[in-house]
């Protein structure tokens, strides 16, 4: 069955320390992939996506990620995290088998120190 | 803020109980899909409405049902409640029902509380 992974649950960092939050699918064929950030009290907000064309998609707030598709991976990064970076982010895929049907990763809380 | 509005914010109900939960889609688009978030989990795909006609459904019982308007906006009924159907029951909106390359906007969500 398809499916979305999200290894890290939890994760604290510094603020200005760098991110990688891990993303893989388990699907053959033609994905869309996204990030979806929720702040508390907040509804989802999409960070960025990718449909197709350069692997490296770079987001909003200084975030990026990048398709590996041999990897089957959407890593989300960003270089310098600040307080206000502290919420939970999903990884979420389409397959194209199943129109848009978004599928969640079970989701990162990332907190960040001051 | 994405323009897509649910009503409640909150809401408790009975086990056996019934609920009816709404939403306002985005302008211009005609498209709504429902997703339930239990705590701790990532949202899954409960159903979507496209042109007031269901167009696609998750692993969810028929006890789970919806309507979608000529105006675009919906409702999701859930019926004879259970305790795990306690979850923020998040609605999106888009345009070209199950088209690829769409990007969806999700509303705040609905606190649903079983108890």
């Amino acid at each position: 069955a398809q499916s979305v992974s999200q290894h890290n649950h939890h994760v604290i960092l510094s603020e200005a320390a760098s991110l990688e939050l891990g993303c893989n699918y388990s699907y053959g064929g033609t994905v869309n992939l996204f990030w979806y950030v929720q702040y508390p009290g907040q509804h989802l907000q999409l960070l960025l996506k990718y449909f197709s064309g350069d692997p490296l998609v770079k987001g909003i707030k200084g975030f990026e990620a990048e398709f590996i598709k041999s990897k089957f991976s959407f890593n989300l990064r960003k270089p310098s995290v600040q307080w206000s970076d502290t919420a939970e982010y999903f990884c979420a895929v389409t397959f194209n088998n199943a129109g848009n049907m978004l599928t969640f990763g079970g989701g990162t809380r990332l907190m960040v120190k001051p | 803020e994405t323009g897509v509005t649910q009503s409640p914010t909150h809401l408790i109900k009975t086990r056996g109980q019934q609920v009816t939960l709404r939403c306002s889609s985005q302008s211009g688009h005609n498209t709504v899909s429902w997703y339930q978030q239990a705590l701790g989990q990532g949202p899954q795909f409960i159903f979507q409405y496209y042109r007031e006609e269901e167009n696609g459904r998750g692993n969810f019982p028929p006890r789970f049902s919806g309507l979608q308007f000529p105006n675009y906006s919906s409702e999701l009924n859930v019926n004879a409640l259970e305790l795990d159907d306690s979850a923020l029951y998040l609605c999106a909106s888009s345009s070209g029902g199950s088209t690829l390359n769409t990007e969806a906007f999700f509303g705040q969500g609905t606190r649903l509380t079983v108890v």
